[in-house]
């Protein structure tokens, strides 16, 4: 099976711009959460995704949104790009609640 | 919020049993123990999950103490691909919260050969 896969891997945009980051969980999982991870702040929790519903969401700003396909696959959208949001943004997904997540490689997007 | 705590940093020899502990006295009764690492920008490897008994799986083992306060992940014969920053997480097993992971700091474990 193949793993969960994110595009782009890496992505530099400048400040102000808004970027759209793609998500393909693992076939069968219906669960998508998605985490930035920063150096000061480490990993931290954006939303989660279940059957094209927002179940969970972080304590992130409004610029922060997503949504869930009915195949599953997941975007999330970052606008008016701000420098403070250049990290590591990781997708992870689920088959069911109670079982394990699973991650992607990631997206690096570095706004400048 | 992060309900573990973990050292910052450890270190083992190659070929070593690696054990790294975690803390977590205010755990309830509903959530899980998990542990993940993650090598350096890379995503997040699951490792292994446990409630209240012993677990052991291809990669670790998970020992948690009687009173669920606190728990010890177990790398048995650690390799210098074992070297990577290890996360001990609670988790809900049910509810509005589930699909939440709360990572912490983390234990960078370094293997050395």
């Amino acid at each position: 099976k193949a793993g969960v896969t994110q595009t782009p891997r890496y992505l530099i945009k400048t400040r102000g711009q808004q970027v759209t980051l793609s998500c393909s969980p693992i076939s069968g999982h219906r669960s998508v959460s998605w985490y930035q991870q920063t150096p000061g702040q480490g990993l931290q929790f954006l939303f989660e995704y279940f059957s094209e519903t927002q179940r969970n969401k972080g304590n992130f700003p409004g610029r922060f949104s997503g949504r869930q396909f009915s195949n599953s696959r997941s975007e999330m959208n970052v606008s008016t790009l701000e420098l403070g949001d250049s990290a590591l943004y990781l997708c992870a997904s689920s088959p069911r609640d109670e079982y394990e997540q699973y991650f992607g490689p990631g997206t690096r997007l570095t706004v400048t | 919020d992060a309900k573990t705590t973990q050292p910052p940093s450890m270190d083992c020899a190659e070929g070593r049993a690696a054990n790294l502990p975690c803390n977590h006295s205010t755990i309830s009764g509903n959530e899980y123990v998990y542990w993940y690492r993650q090598i350096h920008s890379q995503g997040p490897q699951y490792i292994i999950h446990g409630l209240k008994n012993n677990e052991t799986n291809e990669m670790a083992s998970l020992i948690i103490t009687e009173d669920r306060k606190s728990s010890t992940l177990i790398l048995p014969h650690a390799t210098l691909r074992d070297t990577a920053v290890y996360y001990c997480i609670v988790r809900v097993s049910r509810g509005s919260t589930l699909g939440r992971l709360y990572f912490g700091r983390g234990t960078q474990l370094t293997v050395w050969p």
